[in-house]
């Protein structure tokens, strides 16, 4: 399997931009996490999909920022408007069943300026 | 709430040292899964190993080892003969029941840098 892939590697944007990440998980996964690590926060758990359903999103820390899941081998996570604060690395990762472990992605490195 | 925590911030040993990275959590729950992630350089991260709360048998996995002790609520990660490869950072995580094992809470991690 080619694991948890990501686009794009790399985001550079201005202020005020939309920006939308892509995950595609590892076939037979039902269940889809994206977090965002930054130096401060550390590694923070966005929001989390079974089935393609959102289950919990209370991680997700604004209004800007939604997650959809039109399919099982497809998400996305869109900032609109991005801010600078908005900079991070940006993981999707997928898991087989409850309690298992996760396998992440490449990580997507957001810059807003 | 759930909280775990990686008190060393950052560790250099010479190769062929051990070296212990330690991990303290928290959780009412008495139903849970403690894992560790290693993130090397290039950024992704990799998981290692996978523990159920009911079970504290200490496992070893080649050069690396685990030591559960539910009694002081810790995960020790231990390497021995440490290399160079080994060097990147180390993530305690915390799975509980209580968020149908699915929100997973993160240490901040142990950066180990291994000199050569």
């Amino acid at each position: 399997d080619a694991g948890v892939i990501q686009s794009p590697r790399h985001e550079v944007t201005e202020m005020g931009q939309e920006v939308t990440l892509r995950c595609k998980p590892i076939s037979g996964h039902d269940y889809l996490f994206w977090y965002r690590q930054t130096m401060m926060r550390g590694l923070e758990l966005l929001i989390y999909f079974n089935n393609n359903v959102p289950i919990d999103d209370s991680g997700m820390p604004e209004d800007r920022f939604s997650a959809k899941m039109p399919n099982a081998s497809f998400s996305t996570l869109k900032i609109q408007p991005s801010e600078p604060r908005d900079s991070a690395v940006y993981f999707c990762a997928s898991s087989s069943f409850p309690g298992r472990e996760q396998y992440f992605g490449p990580g997507t490195r957001l810059t807003v300026t | 709430a759930q909280k775990v925590t990686q008190a060393q911030t950052e560790i250099s040993v010479v190769e062929k040292e051990d070296v212990t990275l330690d991990c303290v959590y928290e959780t009412r729950d008495t139903t849970y899964y403690l894992f560790w992630y290693k993130q090397p350089p290039s950024g992704e991260l990799v998981f290692l190993i996978r523990r159920n709360s009911f079970d504290e048998q200490n496992e070893i996995s080649g050069r690396y080892s685990w030591n559960f002790q539910k009694s002081t609520s810790s995960f020790n990660f231990t390497i021995t003969a440490s290399q160079v490869v080994d060097s990147a950072v180390y993530f305690c995580a915390l799975s509980p029941n209580s968020g149908g094992y699915q929100k997973v809470t993160f240490g901040t991690g142990t950066k180990l840098q291994v000199i050569p």
